[in-house]
């Protein structure tokens, strides 16, 4: 039962122009959503983060959008540029923000490539 | 500030052997947590360590067990190692059980021949 969902596992985009992954989820109690990026042989590093109470939140070129009643999410990226290039994860706290346990629901992950 | 630390980088074990991983937290974080990142998916909760007790698990088998220590540094143990084991291990700290972001370290890579 996957219940973070990237259905896209690559997506390439020229330099310059905007990225948009998409995330889905299922269930109804996650309340904190983030995304992470992931280079070969590094550790995922976090992005963004959104919580349920925004539909939007926006650091620098990055900017997570929150659909709820779609249960879906997005993150832009304008411009992209090729050190973008990595791995991006979406991810829930289990028990949403402030449950009893801390552990992540990951999504299996979208590909960036941007080409110059 | 220092970041979360694991070692070692890489490994090859083979099938039946005990594993030991280590982490040790980012500075003034007190909660580690566990993942399993088989190639091709996302990260799998594996346990969470706060205050050197277990909370909460994921699901994986008893022969997966942890231990977090005073200066909140963790090992991740596997015993009786089977092949599907092979994968990257990442470590994750926080300060508190459910505060975010966890910030990762660069995992282990254990490989089960």
């Amino acid at each position: 039962d996957q219940q973070v969902k990237q259905n896209s596992p690559s997506l390439s985009v020229q330099e310059g122009r905007i990225s948009i992954l998409n995330c889905d989820y299922t269930n109804s109690m996650f309340d904190y959503f983030l995304w992470y990026k992931k280079y070969p042989a590094e550790g995922p590093t976090f992005l963004i983060s959104i919580s349920s109470i925004k539909d939007k939140n926006e650091d620098g070129r990055f900017t997570v959008f929150l659909n709820k009643s779609a249960k879906h999410l997005s993150l832009h990226i304008v411009p992209s540029q090729p050190g973008d290039s990595a791995v991006y994860f979406c991810a829930a706290p289990r028990e949403g923000y402030g449950g009893s346990q801390g552990n992540l629901i990951f999504g299996k992950g979208t590909k960036l490539s941007v080409k110059p | 500030e220092t970041g979360v630390t694991q070692s070692p980088t890489h490994l090859i074990k083979t099938r039946g052997q005990q594993v030991t991983l280590r982490c040790s937290s980012q500075s003034g974080h007190n909660t580690v947590s566990w993942y399993q990142q088989a190639l091709g998916q996302g990260p799998q909760f594996i346990f969470q360590y706060y205050r050197e007790e277990e909370n909460g698990r994921g699901n994986f088998p008893p022969r997966f067990s942890g231990l977090q220590f005073p200066n909140y540094s963790s090992e991740l143990n596997v015993n009786a190692l089977e092949l599907d084991d092979s994968a990257l291990y990442l470590c994750a700290s926080s300060y508190g059980i459910n505060n975010q972001p966890q910030h990762f370290g660069d995992g282990t890579r254990l490989s089960i021949l």
